[in-house]
């Protein structure tokens, strides 16, 4: 079964960088898409960008000048940087296969951007 | 952007039909998706390309539409679908619509 794990830390201080891992079980990230999804207060849910099979990228143009997604094959895991964070980056931050749509999410990472 | 805009909450017997709707700014061809989601929980995928449906999702859910006007149906509503309903578009530049959080009366 395809499973996902972020992981990284809750609390980021502003002006800081926010670095995330997607843990990627029963499934090659060298096989389709990979994305990383946001949530805010309210139910704004935000495509942040992809990492594909290949692994190249494609970001949100609100965020491209701050985004950051790379991966590790090795380890069948992939990354988020989001540089000069402010606190309208808190949210919770999950990561996703795309298949036609997001088919398999990880649990989320509830994100505080707080000094 | 590729504005995708919901109503805000609908209300709905048990056992009723109920279709909710999501409009797009701008043709999406069938590139629509739907997520339902629960408090705490992340989002699970329903319906892709407005009108498959996910593996192990009920039948009682279907997708319809094409071009900028979309619509999930349930039917029957059980108690257990209470939740947001989200939709979702990858022909441009991904995007979600705002939700529409579905009550039981």
């Amino acid at each position: 079964e395809v499973q996902l794990q972020e992981s990284g830390p809750g609390l980021v201080k502003p002006s800081q960088s926010l670095s995330l891992t997607c843990s990627v079980t029963g499934y090659s990230i060298t096989s389709n898409y990979w994305g990383w999804i946001r949530t805010f207060p309210g139910n704004k849910m935000e495509w942040m960008g992809y990492i594909s099979y290949s692994g190249s990228t494609a970001y949100n143009p609100s965020l491209k000048s701050r985004i950051s997604i790379t991966r590790d094959t090795s380890k069948n895991q992939f990354f988020l940087q989001l540089n000069s964070v402010t606190t309208e980056d808190t949210g919770t931050y999950y990561c996703a296969r795309k298949l036609g749509g997001f088919d398999y999410w990880g649990q989320g990472v509830m994100v505080t951007v707080s000094s | 952007d590729t504005v995708l805009t919901q109503s805000p909450a609908l209300a709905v017997s048990p056992g009723e039909r109920v279709s909710i709707s999501c409009r797009a700014s701008e043709g999406v061809h069938s590139f629509l998706h739907w997520y339902q989601q629960n408090p705490g929980q992340q989002p699970k995928l329903l319906i892709y390309k407005a009108s498959n449906l996910a593996s192990g999702v009920p039948a009682r859910f279907s997708g319809s539409g094409s071009g900028t006007d979309f619509t999930l149906t349930i039917d029957p509503v059980e108690a257990d679908d209470t939740a947001t309903y989200f939709c979702h578009q990858t022909w441009n530049d991904p995007t979600f619509g705002g939700g529409t959080k579905l009550e039981l009366k």
